[in-house]
């Protein structure tokens, strides 16, 4: 069975800071991952995604994770914070052939600090 | 750019009244979900369907229900409100060829008094 493990449920930087919200999967078979990002009273929004290819994978906003089979880990990061980077993030795992489920985690909530 | 639409965006309403959450997608997409989201918390996969007339329960149970007469529309329905069902409700589409990325559009925000 998948799932997800986002550690930390709320995280905060300052602006400018490095960001880094970690992510730990479960799966029996190679996963699909994902990092899907929530502004307030909006629905999820997809960062960026793991499908196979190369293991670190470059999203939206400047937005990085690495995919990493021995640690089971999919962290995301960014260099440098900005203000409108405050939101919830969610770490995903999708199996292929199951049905297209996805399976996310709890969620991590960053604030940014001026 | 994906296109999904939810009606309402926020609605509140007393207990006992039957209503349902309106979501279409103009994409085309075969697989449509809905999730349940509690403020804060992870997303609950409630109700997901395969196409036209396939309708299946998630991994939460939910005393909502769902249809899909047509590919693009995915309406889910409570049948006699309560409080205990207050909560943003979420709905996404999954195209064919996307290793599972599903689109979601901006959720319905439910209040029930």
């Amino acid at each position: 069975a998948q799932s997800v493990t986002q550690l930390g449920s709320h995280v905060s930087v300052s602006e400018g800071a490095l960001v880094l919200l970690r992510c730990n999967y479960s799966s029996s078979v190679p996963p699909y991952l994902f990092w899907y990002v929530q502004y307030p009273n909006q629905g999820l929004q997809l960062l960026l995604k793991y499908t196979s290819a190369a293991t670190l994978v470059k999203g939206i906003n400047g937005f990085e994770a690495e995919f990493k089979k021995s640690e089971t880990s999919f962290h995301l990061t960014k260099p440098s914070a900005h203000m409108s980077d405050a939101a919830e993030y969610f770490c995903a795992v999708s199996e292929p052939n199951s049905a297209s489920k996805i399976i996310f985690g709890s969620g991590t909530r960053l604030s940014i600090r001026p | 750019e994906a296109d999904i639409y939810q009606t309402p965006r926020y609605l509140v309403i007393g207990t006992g009244k039957k209503i349902t959450l309106e979501c279409s997608q103009t994409m085309g997409h075969d697989k449509m979900y809905w999730y349940q989201q509690d403020p804060g918390m992870e997303l609950h996969l409630i109700h997901y369907s395969y196409g036209v007339n396939s309708t299946e329960k998630g991994d939460l149970s939910s005393e909502s229900t769902v249809s899909r007469i047509r590919t693009e529309h995915f309406p889910l329905t409570l049948e006699s409100a309560r409080p205990s069902h207050t909560s943003q409700y979420l709905c996404a589409s999954l195209g064919s060829v996307s290793y599972n990325e599903q689109f979601f559009g901006p959720g319905t925000r439910l209040t029930v008094l």
